[in-house]
């Protein structure tokens, strides 16, 4: 069974721009979550999905959004980007939202706002 | 605050068995613990949970006291390649993912 997969892997901008980062999910989870990893602050919780609706939403400025679709692939969008910005964003993805369930990673999006 | 609380590195010699502990004295009777770790710059990959019995799986085996306050991961025999940061997390079964807290994991260098 295929993985987590995240696209683009890589990616530059610039601030002010804005991105879409698209992960899709293992086949059948249809739950997804999306978090930011910097060096300064480690792993933080952005928001998840569960059947195309959020559940949840880390403390993070409205210019971070995301949506999920009827497939469960899922998209997050970073408008008017910030240097800040500049980190790897990772998707999640599990068959359920909560229970004894195990949470996958992808491989992650590395964003750098110059 | 992370709920728990793991040494901040650990060397380990290669082919031998690598332990790795965590303390989560504060640990709730619906919450398991997971173990994921992290090699440079690509996502968390997924070792081993349990919620009281210890767990074997093909990756290691996980070993919670009898009063659930602390566990240890092993790696029964490492290689080069376990090298990574490896993070503790406790959740309980009813909450959403999204409330999973990372600390800031254990760095495990494994030496020739």
């Amino acid at each position: 069974k295929a993985g987590v997969t995240q696209t683009p892997r890589y990616l530059i901008k610039t601030r002010g721009q804005q991105v879409t980062l698209s992960c899709s999910p293992i086949s059948g989870h249809r739950s997804v979550s999306w978090y930011q990893q910097t060096p300064g602050q480690g792993l933080q919780f952005l928001f998840e999905y569960f059947s195309e609706t959020q559940r949840n939403k880390g403390n993070f400025p409205g210019r971070f959004s995301g949506r999920q679709f009827s497939n469960s692939r899922s998209e997050m969008n970073v408008s008017t980007l910030e240097l800040g910005d500049s980190a790897l964003y990772l998707c999640a993805s599990s068959l359920w939202a909560s229970g004894d369930e195990t949470q996958y990673f992808g491989p992650g999006t590395r964003l750098l706002v110059l | 605050d992370a709920k728990t609380t793991q040494p901040p590195s650990m060397d380990c010699a290669e082919g031998r068995a690598a332990n790795l502990p965590c303390n989560h004295s504060t640990i709730s009777g619906n919450e398991y613990v997971y173990w994921y770790r992290q090699i440079h710059s690509q996502g968390p990959q997924y070792i081993i949970h349990g919620l009281k019995n210890n767990e074997t799986n093909e990756m290691a085996s996980l070993i919670i006291t009898e009063d659930r306050k602390s566990s240890t991961l092993i790696l029964p025999h490492a290689t080069l390649r376990d090298t990574a940061v490896y993070y503790c997390i406790v959740r309980p079964a009813t909450d959403s993912w999204g409330k999973l807290q990372f600390g800031a994991g254990t760095q495990v260098v494994v030496t020739p």
